[in-house]
């Protein structure tokens, strides 16, 4: 069974670009997580799909990020436009009805 | 004060010995825990969860939770050289909610 994946695994843009993160999570999941790591601190939560719905997106910084699930599969975040305090790694997760989160290789992303 | 504390390390264990890593969680209706292991560069990899006050092994790894003191720890026992990582330790409000992460603590052990 293939694992959740992300892609790309590093981006480097220049503050105002637009970047978009990718992740297909394990299939059958109908659970989808986005998480952010920024340096030094802890992973933090961003948004929740259950299937294409957001079911909670109270970790979502501010509204330069929009993150969508087309059909409930894949899921794309968007960061547009870009801002230094955006760099950091972003993971995603995804999970069945059984609750335990799979996480993918994540996508580190710089703005320089 | 950070929802999950964990002591950033870095903790060095004896090969062979026990590793024990502790973890303090400030929300009293937590009901999920999980214990996750992160090599450097790569994804956080489950190695274990609990639900219920107690212990719970598997293998090497036993987790431990104390609800009442708000308390989770890993112990893993003989440990390995690829036992070196960081663990990090997460706490979920049950069902399919998001997780509370803490900073996590590096392990090294010595061989």
């Amino acid at each position: 069974e293939a694992g959740v994946t992300q892609f790309p695994s590093h981006s480097v843009i220049e503050k105002g670009q637009t970047v978009t993160l990718r992740c297909d999570p394990i299939s059958g999941h109908d659970n989808l997580y986005w998480y952010r790591r920024v340096m030094g601190k802890e992973i933090k939560f961003l948004l929740h799909f259950v299937k294409e719905s957001k079911q909670d997106e109270s970790g979502m910084p501010n509204n330069r990020f929009l993150a969508e699930r087309t059909g409930g599969t894949y899921s794309t975040l968007k960061v547009q436009p870009a801002e230094l305090e955006d760099s950091g790694v972003y993971f995603c997760a995804s999970s069945s009805s059984r609750h335990t989160q799979y996480f993918g290789p994540g996508t580190r992303l710089t703005v320089l | 004060q950070k929802e999950v504390e964990q002591n950033s390390g870095p903790l060095s264990v004896p090969e062979g010995a026990i590793a024990s890593l502790n973890c303090t969680y400030s929300d009293r209706g937590s009901q999920s825990f999980f214990w996750y292991r992160q090599y450097s560069g790569k994804s956080p990899e489950l190695i274990m969860f609990i639900y219920s006050n107690g212990d719970k092994e598997d293998g090497r790894f036993t987790a431990q939770l104390n609800k009442a003191s708000q308390y989770v720890s890993l112990l893993i026992r003989d440990s390995q050289p690829s036992d070196s990582a960081t663990y990090l330790c997460a706490v979920g409000s049950g069902g399919n909610e998001k997780l509370t992460f803490g900073t996590g603590t590096r392990l090294t052990i010595i061989p």
